[in-house]
Parts: structure tokens; C-alpha cells; sequence
């Protein structure tokens, strides 16, 4: 059983510039998650997707969006970056069982994000 | 708002001592809980749930956690720690959106000093 993946595993930026993060779901899951690790902090959640639709968004601006795809990968794209981005970007899937509240979701090992 | 509190930053135990790393929480309705645990530059990785049921939880690598109502708890709990077990832990909750979103603790640094 495969995990899940992200790629890169480090990328530096400059302020203003777009990034794109890439997410392969754990094998069997459909679901993926993403989140924003700042240094010192729990995870955040940014948005969530289900059948390469999103299903609900945190407290982030639309500069942050994503996509899902038919295999269920995912990607985040985040536009005109700012220095406050810079964090840990965690992407975690898990498979709809019928109930989202309940469903567990495994995470991947991250996309460390500097804006320089 | 749901939210959690790990009110310890550091815990600080001997190996081969029981380890318990606090966390509290405050939502409206039944409590959906998890703890995850996270090595230096890795991802978060699943340690146990609960959803419903017994209040006692067991998950991965001899950990537990005990759920109480009364007090909205949910500690994690082990037996008899490790030094590998030197990570930093985070308690989530389940926001009730229906949106999978986890809402985190801050975490709290566990150190087993050998």
C-alpha cells in the first residue's frame, strides 16, 4: 500500500511569485485535505476536495486554490506569495465512508515552502 | 467554535516511565477526537481516534487515550515510554462542518530522556 506523496520536498520562492504543490492520494483514498504548518503551530486547514470538487474552505484567501483530479491527486496553488506563506504545506487523503466527521485522514510528509 | 488546548509545551519523562500528554477540547454536540504524532521534518502520522463507545482508545505503537466527558478530556496515554517516542504530538477535533476539516492543538513537545 502506497502512502501518501507531495512534491517538492523544498522549494524557495520570492515574494509575488506563484507555486504549485503536488499530492498523491494514499492508495484507495479519495479524499484529499490540505493544510498550512507555520513554524511553532498546529496544522490549518485550507481547503478540502471530494470528487474534484472543493468541500469547504478554512480561513484563507482565494490566492490559495486547488484542484482534484479523476486518479484523486491533488494539487494547491497559491498565487502573488507573500512572506507569510512561507510554512510547511501538508496534504492528507482519506476515503468518504459517508460521514467526513468520522473518516481518518493519514498525511504526507510535506512541501517545506520558503518566501524569500 | 470547536477548538482543543494541549496545555503542556514540553513533557518531560524518563524512559521506561508512563507518559501522559494532556489535551482538552470544547464543542457543541459529540466530540470527534484524534491524536497524530510528528518526527523532526516528517508529515503528522495517526495515532488512535475516538469516535464513539468504550472511553478507553487504543491505536498505534502502545499508545491510548482516555476519553471524559465530564472533564472534556482526551489524553494520551503509554504505559511505559521510549526514547523513540520523542516527538511532538498534536491532538485534533472535528470540526462539525462537515468539511473533514481537523482543528489542532499547538502541540506539545514529548522528550524520554534514557
Amino acid at each position: 500500500e502506497t502512502g501518501v506523496t507531495q512534491s517538492p520536498t523544498h522549494l524557495i520562492k520570492t515574494r509575488g511569485q506563484q507555486v504549485t504543490l503536488r499530492c498523491s492520494s494514499q492508495s484507495g483514498h479519495n479524499t484529499v485535505s490540505w493544510y498550512q504548518q507555520a513554524l511553532g503551530q498546529g496544522p490549518q486547514f485550507i481547503f478540502q476536495y471530494y470528487r474534484e470538487e472543493e468541500n469547504g474552505r478554512g480561513n484563507f484567501p482565494p490566492r490559495f486554490s486547488g484542484l482534484q483530479f479523476p486518479n484523486y491527486s491533488s494539487e494547491l496553488n497559491v498565487n502573488a506569495l507573500e512572506l507569510d506563506d512561507s510554512a510547511l504545506y501538508l496534504c492528507a487523503s482519506s476515503l468518504y465512508s459517508g460521514s467526513v466527521a468520522t473518516d481518518t485522514q493519514y498525511f504526507g510528509p510535506g512541501t517545506r515552502l520558503t518566501v524569500l | 467554535a470547536q477548538s482543543v488546548a494541549q496545555p503542556e509545551d514540553q513533557v518531560n519523562v524518563a524512559e521506561g516511565n508512563p507518559l501522559t500528554v494532556k489535551c482538552t477540547y470544547s464543542v457543541s454536540g459529540n466530540p470527534y477526537l484524534f491524536w497524530y504524532v510528528q518526527y523532526p521534518n516528517r508529515g503528522l502520522q495517526f495515532l488512535l481516534k475516538y469516535i464513539t463507545g468504550d472511553n478507553l482508545v487504543k491505536g498505534s505503537y502502545g499508545f491510548e487515550a482516555e476519553f471524559n466527558k465530564s472533564q472534556t478530556s482526551f489524553h494520551l496515554k503509554k504505559p511505559s515510554a521510549l526514547v523513540s517516542d520523542s516527538a511532538l504530538y498534536f491532538c485534533a477535533v472535528r470540526d462539525r462542518s462537515n468539511t473533514g476539516k481537523l482543528i489542532f492543538g499547538q502541540g506539545t513537545t514529548l522528550q524520554v530522556k534514557p
